[in-house]
């Protein structure tokens, strides 16, 4: 099956600095997106990737859909305290018209930010 | 809108039993998809309904099944639990714009 390789798996920085992790795949993506978590909860959708070559950001948040289809990346800007977590990078393969939205996940990178 | 509901939030059961969880996804979303999540595996694919119909599987054994209701409600069961089922199970609401996850069931088996 497909598989996600995310990197790096834990990252500490000082408050203030940027931070930056991606996502390769052996599998072609239709879809890519990223997802933190803080512990105990769900994971919450940051920024979403539709189209080969993309550039989106989210205030701070700045992810590329690559142009191989086969990685992204995620950067933080100016990182803050509230930035902790996990951070998940997911590939979404074509919608095949079944109604199939499954995602394969990426293992995380764990960001914590030194005050 | 209302997000994504999951009950119970923890769990806690013995070995040898079974247990039943629930999601009710976003309203309007006819999608609904279940995955594990552990320190070890990570985020891992259970299974997809989609009007009530399994659309998809993961690589999990059958012990676990799900099923979906008219009005979208998910459920999902494991039977015989092992320690090893003992995960935050997450429930997420599918649309076009990507899936948007309940806060999870901890369950933990002892």
């Amino acid at each position: 099956g497909q598989q996600l390789n995310q990197s790096p798996q834990s990252m500490f920085i000082q408050e203030g600095e940027d931070v930056s992790m991606n996502c390769t795949s052996s599998s072609i993506f239709n879809t890519w997106l990223w997802y933190k978590q803080d512990p105990g909860e769900g994971p919450v959708l940051l920024i979403a990737l539709y189209k080969a070559g993309e550039l989106t950001s989210n205030g701070r948040l700045t992810a590329q859909f690559g142009i191989t289809r086969k990685d992204s990346f995620l950067n933080i800007s100016a990182s803050i305290p509230s930035d902790v977590g996990i951070y998940f990078c997911a590939g979404q393969l074509p919608y095949s018209g079944a109604g199939s939205y499954q995602l394969t996940f990426g293992k995380g990178t764990k960001l914590s930010v030194i005050p | 809108k209302a997000g994504v509901t999951q009950t119970p939030r923890y769990l806690i059961k013995t070995r040898g039993q079974q247990v039943t969880l629930s999601c009710s996804p976003i309203s309007g979303h006819r999608s609904v998809s279940w995955y594990q999540q552990t320190p070890g595996q990570g985020l891992q694919f259970l299974f997809e309904y989609f009007s009530e119909t399994q659309r998809n599987k993961g690589n999990f054994p059958g012990r676990f099944s799900g099923r979906q209701f008219s009005n979208s409600r998910s459920e999902m069961n494991v039977s015989t639990l092992e320690l090893g089922d003992s995960a935050l199970y997450l429930c997420a609401s599918s649309g076009d714009r990507g899936h948007t996850f309940g806060s999870g069931t901890r369950l933990t088996v002892v």
